[in-house]
């Protein structure tokens, strides 16, 4: 079945700091690709996504490609800051029950950014 | 309206009670779901509906009912839980099967739940 694989954290950066968040997946087909972000004591938000490879998403100074041929969509931010620490799911959509998508998500990322 | 409203945001209660939980979202979208989050793990899929019926259900114990009144709705009933049933509860809302481009899911704050 389709999965998720993304680097364990914790990860622990300075203010600043250049940001790679790790994310491979397995799966049939052609899946879309998304990264989400849990805050503290929150639901998920939608943080980027890429419905085909070679796309490029971005938000907020993240950003993350799509690429086939690695089977990976790492995430990347070049400056980190304290209000980004939160912990960053990535997740593939799977055509499943014949008419919804379901997502897998990977275990999780906490990113802690100190000032 | 882009947003998926879930009450309470919080919930203690008994082994024996009953309760529900209840998710809201006005953006038309036709696939609603409830997840269950322990703490540091993913969500984890209990339910799906798509146009108002119950399309998935992942093996969830039946003291979980879950039931869609309304495109607009989704309600998850509660009754003789365990302490082990505690968790943050995400109802998401998604666009029904697009050919391509499908925007994912839009998940709401949750209700964090403790059972005593």
């Amino acid at each position: 079945g389709d999965s998720v694989t993304q680097m364990e954290g914790p990860v622990t950066l300075s203010e600043e700091a250049f940001l790679t968040i790790n994310c491979t997946y397995t799966a049939t087909g052609y899946p879309s690709l998304f990264w989400y972000v849990q805050y503290p004591g929150e639901g998920l938000q939608l943080l980027l996504k890429a419905t085909k490879a070679d796309d490029k998403g971005s938000n907020k100074g993240f950003e993350a490609t799509y690429r086939k041929e690695t089977t990976s969509f790492h995430l990347e931010k070049g400056s980190v800051q304290v209000s980004d620490s939160a912990v960053y799911f990535c997740a593939l959509s799977d055509r499943s029950g014949g008419s919804n998508y379901k997502l897998t998500f990977g275990k999780g990322t906490l990113l802690t950014v100190n000032p | 309206d882009t947003e998926v409203t879930q009450t309470p945001k919080h919930l203690v209660m008994g082994m024996t009670n009953k309760k529900s939980l209840k998710c809201e979202q006005h953006m038309g979208h036709r696939a609603m779901y409830w997840y269950k989050q322990k703490a540091k793990k993913p969500p984890e899929l209990m339910f799906v509906y798509s146009y108002e019926k119950l399309s998935i259900n992942e093996s969830v114990p039946s003291r979980f009912s879950p039931e869609c009144p309304n495109s607009s709705l989704l309600n998850l009933h509660l009754h003789a839980l365990q302490p082990e049933d505690s968790a943050l509860y995400l109802c998401a809302s998604s666009q029904g099967v697009q050919k391509q481009g499908w925007d994912g899911y839009t998940f709401g704050s949750g209700t964090r739940l403790t059972v005593v």
